[in-house]
């Protein structure tokens, strides 16, 4: 089954910085690569997502890259706020086999200071 | 759109009930809905998939006859956990994927039910 990578598990930056986390993915039958933040004790909300049939895709200070070649994807951040700082998951998945199951990363927590 | 709920938000049992939490789509139709756990800093773990009409689909270690799933209609789905002892303990997330013809592939999440057993 797909097993997914990320890092780094815990990211400090002050405000302003950028951000970036990495995620790998071992199924190259994967073809859809959400991003999620999560905020204590809430739910997942879906960030950003990228299709394998593009590389880059860009929503006002985030974006997202994927290289299928290499099997990985990640998350830009730039002009991070503190309302940035939650839990970031990556996930990949194989929709092609009728529904969608996505195999998450282990979460990466971005800390922005002010 | 693409609001999902779940019922209720928190649930405090005793070791030996049984708990049902409810995961409903509101404004769109769900073949296909997802059970996740989440344990304190950790990333959800998929437990079953759940697809109207036919049986779920259970993720290796995952008790079938300890998580009863139910997905009786495009909007409802429930998850029944059985004899509850402390170790499962949890936050029980659940996710519905639009159908097909609207957004492929895009999940959307409940805000999570937090079972405490004591």
């Amino acid at each position: 089954g797909e097993n997914v990578e990320q890092h780094p598990s815990t990211l400090s930056v002050q405000e302003g910085d950028s951000a970036v986390i990495k995620c790998t993915y071992s199924d190259s039958a994967s073809n859809y690569f959400p991003w999620y933040k999560q905020e204590l004790g809430k739910r997942p909300q879906l960030i950003i997502d990228i299709r394998s049939n593009v590389g880059e895709k860009k929503d006002q200070r985030i974006a997202v890259t994927l290289n299928k070649t290499a099997k990985h994807f990640s998350l830009h951040i730039t002009e991070t706020q503190p309302e940035d700082s939650a839990v970031y998951f990556c996930a990949a998945s194989n929709g092609d086999s009728g529904y969608s199951t996505l195999t998450f990363g282990k979460g990466t927590m971005l800390l922005v200071s002010p | 759109g693409a609001v999902v709920s779940q019922h209720p938000s928190w649930v405090i049992c005793k070791s030996g009930t049984s708990v049902k939490i409810e995961c409903r789509s509101l404004d769109f139709q769900a073949t296909t809905m997802f059970w996740y756990r989440q344990f304190p800093k950790q990333s959800l773990m998929l437990m079953a998939t759940s697809n109207e009409g036919s049986k779920a689909t259970y993720e290796q270690g995952v008790e079938k006859d300890k998580f009863l799933i139910n997905h009786a209609s495009l909007t409802l789905s429930t998850l029944t956990v059985t004899s509850a002892h402390p170790e499962d303990s949890s936050f029980y997330i659940c996710s519905a994927e639009r159908d097909r013809q609207g957004a492929l592939y895009e999940q959307y999440f409940g805000p999570g039910t937090r079972l405490t057993v004591t």
